[in-house]
């Protein structure tokens, strides 16, 4: 099976940055993504990782250490409207996405 | 734009109904799956579906039936509803298999999600 880890719940402040972390345990990896939800509403595609290192996509990042079981998602210059989940999902070989269960961040004046 | 549309937000039913969930994609994707939200537990599959009449179950199959009988229509049915099913299910579709393909992430999309309770 897989297990995919991450944080609950972080806070942080409009403007700053923030890292959202997510180890994961599986075999046969064949990707990591990132998906964003905003309360009430769907999950939305925000960024994709198979090899290591890191992706940037304007103030969004997401980084990968396959060696490791580990990626983040990084969000520069945070602002209100990025108040939302963000899933992580691993996909294995040619099997469906695991989700983990979502970090939840609340972006504070 | 990739549409996945389901047939309803908001959806109350009673102990005991069979409940139909419809979920429709628009591009032509292979792949369609059905999830469950609840707080605290994330995202968790129920069925999958890599072609017309395929169907296969996911991680919580049990109490849950599917229905694919053509590409861009992806059912999902409870044969008789009972108060741990009230839930948010979200139905997704992806392209071909769900490696990626020449280059391509073949990242699954979602639709906004029913939310169904169970009286």
């Amino acid at each position: 099976g897989q297990n995919i880890d991450q944080p609950t719940e972080m806070t942080a402040t409009e403007g700053a940055i923030v890292q959202i972390n997510c180890t994961y345990q599986t075999s046969g990896f064949n990707g990591l993504f990132w998906y964003q939800q905003h309360a009430g509403e769907a999950p939305t595609f925000l960024s994709y990782n198979v090899l290591d290192g890191l992706e940037e996509k304007g103030r969004f990042s997401s980084f990968l250490s396959r060696s490791k079981g580990y990626s983040y998602l990084l969000l520069k210059e945070l602002q209100m409207k990025d108040s939302a989940s963000y899933l992580c999902a691993v996909r294995s070989g040619n099997t469906p996405l695991v989700f983990g269960k979502g970090t939840r961040l609340s972006v504070i004046a | 734009d990739v549409k996945v549309t389901q047939s309803s937000r908001y959806l109350v039913k009673r102990t005991g109904e069979k409940v139909f969930l419809e979920c429709v994609q628009d591009m032509d994707h292979e792949n369609m799956f059905w999830y469950r939200q609840d707080p605290g537990l994330g995202l968790r599959l129920i069925y999958f579906s890599y072609d017309v009449k395929m169907k296969e179950k996911g991680d919580i199959p049990e109490g849950y039936s599917v229905s694919r009988e053509k590409k861009e229509r992806f059912s999902l049915i409870l044969e008789s509803a009972s108060t741990n099913q009230t839930s948010m299910y979200l139905c997704a579709s992806s392209s071909l298999s769900p490696g990626t393909s020449g280059g391509r992430i073949n990242e699954q999309f979602f639709g906004p999600g029913t939310r169904l309770t169970v009286l």
